[in-house]
Order: C-alpha cells, then structure tokens, then sequence
C-alpha cells in the first residue's frame, strides 16, 4: 500500500524568506511523486511532479521540490516567499509497481501555508 | 483554467432530493475521476473511468452513482444523501497509458462542487 504524510498542518513564513513545506511517502516500488496547490473555493492546481532522473524538479510559480530516496521525502521549496503562495498544499504519490492499471493517486492531508507581510 | 469545468459551482439539496454534478474535459484525456474533499480529511477517490470503462469504484454508497457516456463527460448522480456528504466534489483528468505504456498521467482537476446536504 502506498501512503503520504505532511507533517505539518500549517506553516508559516514571513514574505521574502524561503519556505519549505514536508512531504514523506511510502511505497513498494518507486514512486510518482507530486505537489498541487489549492486557493480557497478553487480547485487543485499541478505544480510540478518527479517520474525519474535529476532529483531536483522545478515546477510553476518559482516552486521547486527535492526528492530524496534514501529519506522517503519530496520537500516543497521556494527561495522566497510570496503574500500570494498563502494556499493549501498537497503532496500526492502513485506507486509505479501497481502498473499502468491502476490509478490510485494518494494524497496528503495538506498543509496550510501562510505567508505574512 | 485547468480545462477541466464543472457544474454547477454550488449545490444545496434535501435529503430526499435527486440531482446530478457535470463534470467536461477540453484536454483529450482518456481518463477522469471523481475525488470527494472534506474538511481535515485527505481527498478521497470515488470513482476512476478509463476509456468510458469505470476501473475503480472505492467503497462509495450506492447513492452515488457515477455516468461516463464519453471520454469527455462525467457525471455523478446523487439521490437520498446525507448531510455527511457535504463537501466539495472535484472532478479531475488524465492521460492514461494502454498496456505496457505509462503516459505522464497528472491529474488534472476541475473547480469543484461545493455540496450541501439539508
């Protein structure tokens, strides 16, 4: 079975610092990792994704994630934050060993991230 | 916009109401989806069809009923609800790989329903 966790519920960093928002997962294969955002009312945005190759995906908004093998981990980055990235934020994972049949995308509860002035 | 849009945007509804949520895709995709978001709780997948062929149905009530008649539109039926089912109701796309072959398959996700159950 596949499962994600982010630890957090929220976080909180002042505008302009960098933020990092934890995401760990678990899977018998190797993993689809991705991150979404999602505003208030709205739907869930794509940020970026890891399928395979350079551990380090840039994705939309100046975002950038981490993957980690050997610690389990997909860390949401950003080198300085913005009032307008305050939103909900999911990590999800799909696990290449269940194959091209299943479609199980397993998401994280989400962490709130604000970003003060 | 994602190319994805659902209607309508918001619902309330009796329990003994029937209604229907609309889900299109304007991406070509050959696979969509229907997730369930409540509050504090991870999203939950409802249903998954692929080329029209529903694949996946995790354990939901049978007072939603889910319709594909093309790769480009989705519905759930909703009849006799509960109030625990309010929520917001997103529906999401994908590209899927046939047998053998893996596509890129991010999800991508419409605006959502907001449902509430009187």
């Amino acid at each position: 079975a596949q499962s994600v966790a982010q630890p957090e519920d929220q976080v909180n960093v002042a505008e302009g610092n960098p933020l990092t928002v934890k995401c760990t997962y678990s899977v018998s294969g190797n993993p689809y990792l991705f991150w979404y955002v999602q505003y208030p009312n709205r739907g869930l945005q794509f940020l970026l994704k890891y399928i395979t190759g350079d551990n380090l995906v840039k994705g939309s908004y100046g975002f950038e994630a981490e993957f980690n093998k050997s610690q389990t981990s997909f860390h949401l980055k950003k080198p300085s934050a913005l009032v307008s990235d305050s939103a909900l934020y999911f990590c999800a994972v799909r696990d290449l060993a269940s194959g091209a049949g299943s479609y199980q995308l397993t998401f994280g509860k989400g962490t709130k991230l604000s970003v003060i002035p | 916009e994602t190319g994805v849009t659902q209607t309508p945007r918001h619902l309330v509804m009796g329990m003994t109401n029937k209604k229907s949520l609309k889900c299109e895709q304007h991406l070509g995709h050959n696979a969509m989806y229907w997730y369930k978001q409540s509050a504090k709780k991870p999203l939950e997948l409802m249903f998954v069809y692929n080329f029209k062929e529903q694949t996946e149905n995790n354990s939901v009530p049978s007072r939603f009923s889910p319709e594909c008649p093309n790769s480009s539109h989705l519905f759930l039926h909703l009849h006799t609800l509960q109030p625990e089912d309010s929520a917001l109701y997103l529906c999401a796309s994908s590209q899927e790989g046939t047998s053998g072959r893996l596509y890129t398959d991010t999800q991508y996700f419409g605006p959502g329903t907001r449902l509430t159950v009187l």
